[in-house]
């Protein structure tokens, strides 16, 4: 089964709108990551957050975890037709590997 | 600091035919993995090597695929006789060592076609 599972499925917005992602996820973790894939190419990583921690922003981008309700969200605000990507949470396993386990991802549409 | 590489960028075989994907981890980093994507989907483990040594293949399917990392040069997933459900983006990552913060950096991956 998903470790993490993201919400939407697929978001459209307009241009400078702010967009809102959900992921939520099944077991203890370390750190709950967030990647960006553009169509046909490879993950960039956007933001690490450890579980001891509950917000973290990094430019347009806030990062919220919520380890009670094993939830994270990733808010992008003043939205531009670059963010267009699908957008995946991944968290990496306990026990030595740190094998990340991938939802199936958000595709945000942001039309200009 | 070149990041990671991955030749092919593109891969068409036919069925039957063997595949070969290669990944160059970005410099310094001693720890690889692979990952498969379908279309539509996230991305799927399916194996962790450092240098010389499969760490966890608990992803690889247990026939006709195979992993190496070599102590010199690239790592190496190879797929026998390849079927049409093997089509897919394959994705190899790199990090510098294992940590609770370990940041993994991905290449461009690879999409094979299997016709």
């Amino acid at each position: 089964s998903q470790q993490g599972e993201e919400d939407p499925q697929a978001l459209s917005i307009q241009e400078g709108e702010n967009a809102t992602m959900n992921c939520s996820y099944k077991t203890s973790i370390n750190n709950l990551q967030w990647y960006r894939q553009n169509s046909g190419r490879g993950l960039v990583h956007l933001i690490l957050i450890r579980s001891n921690e509950r917000e973290k922003h990094s430019g347009r981008l806030r990062v919220t975890l919520d380890t009670s309700k094993k939830s994270s969200s990733l808010l992008i605000t003043a939205s531009r037709a670059a963010d267009t990507a699908s957008y995946f949470c991944a968290t990496p396993t306990q026990g030595g590997s740190e094998k990340l386990v991938f939802g199936k991802g958000t595709k945000l549409t942001v039309n200009p | 600091n070149a990041g990671v590489m991955q030749n092919p960028r593109h891969l068409v075989r036919r069925r039957g035919q063997e595949a070969r994907l290669r990944c160059s981890p970005m410099k310094g980093h001693s720890h690889v993995y692979w990952y498969r994507q379908l279309p539509e989907e996230g991305l799927k483990f399916m194996v962790y090597l450092q240098k010389e040594n499969i760490i966890d293949e608990s992803g690889m399917p247990k026939e006709r695929f195979s992993a190496e990392f070599p102590k010199e040069g690239p790592s190496i997933l190879r797929i026998q006789q390849v079927v049409r459900g093997d089509s897919a983006a394959y994705f190899c990552a790199s990090s510098p060592k294992i940590s609770v913060d370990t940041e993994a950096f991905f290449g461009q991956g690879t999409r094979l076609t299997v016709v």
